[in-house]
């Protein structure tokens, strides 16, 4: 069975300009989170999703930062404009319900210059 | 809301000998308590998990205990192998579920 899977892995980009990040959780996981994790930092959640509804997107910066997952399934982060700060880790996970057990993907790593 | 502190950041020792990573959390209502690996450029995994209703649970050479009066919780890794150098993050949650506050994460050297 595949895990999460994300992309793009890693992606440089400049300042200002604008980033997507994919997410595809595990089948059948209902609840998906966007988590952001800094160097040598532990991840933060950004969002949590139950189906296609964000239930959970009190840390997310909405003046930069968008999400979505319109069927209930995929989902992608994204950040326009990008700033240098920006730069980290974005990590997306599934879960059974929103107490079964995280599965992290592979994440992908943001570089702003 | 939560906060969850981790020590030590970084913890080196000997093939063979045992580790033990302490957290200590914020929020008595918190009740539920994971623990996560990641290897360097990898997905953090859960490797062991206790909830408030329980003190201790063991997984082979790991265990975590958990004092809820103190509010902190340890992990526990015995027989240390090279292949247990990792960071190690604790996290804690209300209500049992998933919104996850992590600490600060446990670099784990295992030498030889």
């Amino acid at each position: 069975e595949a895990g999460v899977v994300q992309s793009p892995r890693y992606k440089i980009i400049e300042k200002k300009q604008p980033v997507a990040f994919w997410c595809n959780p595990i089948s059948g996981h209902n609840t998906l989170y966007w988590y952001l994790q800094n160097l040598g930092q532990g991840p933060e959640l950004l969002i949590r999703y139950e189906n296609e509804e964000a239930v959970d997107d009190s840390q997310l910066p909405k003046d930069r930062f968008s999400a979505e997952r319109l069927k209930g399934v995929d989902s992608t982060l994204k950040i326009q404009p990008a700033e240098l700060g920006d730069s980290a880790v974005y990590l997306c996970a599934s879960s059974l319900g929103s107490t079964g057990e995280l599965f992290f993907g592979e994440g992908s790593r943001l570089t702003v210059l | 809301g939560e906060n969850v502190e981790q020590h030590p950041s970084t913890l080196s020792v000997q093939e063979g000998d045992s580790a033990v990573i302490k957290c200590t959390y914020s929020d008595s209502a918190s009740n539920y308590f994971p623990w996560y690996k990641q290897e360097l450029g990898k997905r953090p995994q859960l490797i062991i998990d206790i909830r408030s209703n329980v003190g201790e649970k063991k997984d082979q050479r790991i265990a975590v205990t958990l004092n809820k009066t103190a509010k902190h919780f340890s992990l526990h890794i015995t027989e240390t192998q090279p292949e247990d150098s990792a960071v190690y993050f604790c996290a804690a949650s209300i209500g049992g579920g998933n919104k996850l506050t992590f600490g600060t994460g446990t670099q784990l050297k295992v030498e030889l």
